[in-house]
């Protein structure tokens, strides 16, 4: 079955620490994206890339990084110097330009630090 | 600076009535838009979607409708069930910008028995 998968499901940060989210999807789509959903502002995009080795600053970028070595893989890395790291994170992909199908979403990640 | 707003935070309908979700853009160069169906903890689902050239488009219990005039699209559901309680988002693409979406703050359907 062709999808999208992140982990973890959920995952925990101290303080001060870097964290990375994981996001494969075997869909051979070109486009990959990372948006946060925080209670009551939607979905914002924080990355997207295109193509392999290059990406863009989404919306939000500050506080994050991202990588796209392979086709199927775009990790997001949660950095220390994001204030407010605490969200639902989503990795989505498509087969790129204006499409009427849109994303495919993976199941999400909840980070939360402590 | 919100492209794509859903202005009713929450709905709640009754089984077998129909839904109707709202939804205002500015930009009016978009090119398609769409509908994702979100449950909680979980990531959001395609509904349906409509080409800025069409003014309605449907798929069995749903149906979107777009006033390009109005900047305004709407989502029906009719008729509504239980398995439809969940949170919708609208959401905006626009040519050349790397089929980024632009995505509304969504609306809580709940459907009551």
């Amino acid at each position: 079955d062709g999808g999208i998968t992140q982990s973890p499901k959920y995952l925990f940060r101290k303080e001060g620490q870097n964290v990375t989210l994981s996001c494969e999807q075997n869909l051979n789509h070109d486009a990959m994206y990372w948006y946060r959903q925080d209670p009551g502002q939607g979905l914002r995009l924080i990355y997207y890339s295109q193509i392999v080795n290059d990406f863009q600053k989404g919306d939000i970028a500050e506080g994050y990084s991202v990588s796209r070595e392979k086709k199927e893989s775009f990790p997001l890395t949660v950095t220390s110097a994001q204030k407010n790291p605490t969200a639902f994170y989503l990795c989505a992909s498509s087969i790129g330009g204006a499409s009427p199908y849109g994303y495919t979403f993976g199941s999400g990640t909840r980070l939360t630090v402590v | 600076d919100q492209q794509v707003k859903q202005n009713s935070p929450s709905l709640s309908v009754q089984e077998g009535r129909i839904s109707i979700l709202n939804c205002d853009y500015t930009n009016s160069m978009f090119d398609y838009f769409l509908w994702y169906k979100k449950y909680p903890a979980e990531g959001p689902t395609f509904l349906i979607s409509i080409s800025s050239i069409k003014d309605k488009n449907e798929d069995g219990r749903f149906t979107v409708f777009l006033n390009k005039s109005a900047k305004h699209l709407s989502l029906h559901i009719v008729p509504s069930q239980p398995g439809d309680s969940a949170v919708y988002f609208c959401a905006a693409q626009l040519t050349g910008t790397a089929s980024k979406l632009t995505f509304g703050t969504g609306t809580r359907l709940q459907v009551t028995l």
